[in-house]
């Protein structure tokens, strides 16, 4: 099956520093989401982006889906970005059923 | 709109007991998605509903863990019995051709088994 790996697994920045964290995956995708979980363990929708680049406020994504990676942006970081970041693509199986397979996750801690 | 709502938040339970978690998802959303999340790892699939039908049960301990959406719109989640490895949160999710079938989570449920 597709495998999703994200790099790199932890990363400690001080507030104000900017970041890119990568997904890697190994098979063609239908579409490609980034989602940043928080302390408490909510999933927040950053990108749905399964090509090209999109940018919301300090955040950007970029996916190359020929090369089959995507990179998150994340510029003058502060301390309410910390949390986990994962990346799922989503894959459809021979009955064109749509499944998301998962990253195993960047975990980020910006420290004041 | 209102996103996807799930009760409860927190649950403790010994072990052998049972639960039921709900989720109610975004309106319009045909496509339900229950999911295991462990600490420290990513989200694990457990069951995945087109309206009130079953589209993807693989990953579903079927021995103790149930789940339903009969009318094809909120769900129930049953663990029954419950182990010390059930420990987890849960998360539901939906997604809507309408939203190009992006997922939209909800706040989850903390499960401790003692």
């Amino acid at each position: 099956g597709i495998q999703v790996e994200q790099s790199p697994p932890d990363l400690i920045l001080q507030e104000g520093a900017n970041s890119t964290l990568r997904c890697n995956f190994s098979d063609s995708v239908n579409n490609l989401q980034w989602f940043h979980q928080n302390p408490w363990g909510q999933l927040i929708n950053l990108f749905y982006i399964p090509s090209g680049t999109k940018q919301n406020g300090r955040l950007s994504a970029t996916t190359v889906a020929t090369e089959r990676y995507s990179l998150l942006y994340i510029s003058s970081s502060q301390t309410t970005d910390s949390g986990v970041y994962f990346c799922a693509v989503e894959h459809s199986n021979a009955g064109n059923n749509r499944k998301l397979i998962w990253g195993l996750g960047t975990s980020l801690a910006v420290n004041p | 709109e209102a996103g996807v709502a799930q009760s409860p938040r927190y649950k403790i339970i010994e072990k052998r007991q049972s639960v039921a978690f709900w989720c109610n998802p975004i309106s319009g959303h045909a496509t339900l998605y229950w999911y295991q999340q462990i600490l420290g790892q990513g989200p694990k699939l457990l069951i995945q509903f087109q309206n009130n039908g079953v589209v993807d049960d693989s990953q579903l301990p079927k021995d103790r863990f149930s789940a339903e959406r009969l009318k094809g719109v909120d769900s129930t989640l049953k663990i029954q019995p419950a182990k010390l490895e059930d420990s987890a949160v849960y998360l539901c999710a939906s997604s809507s051709p309408g939203h190009s079938y992006e997922q939209y989570f909800g706040p989850g449920t903390r499960l401790t088994v003692t």
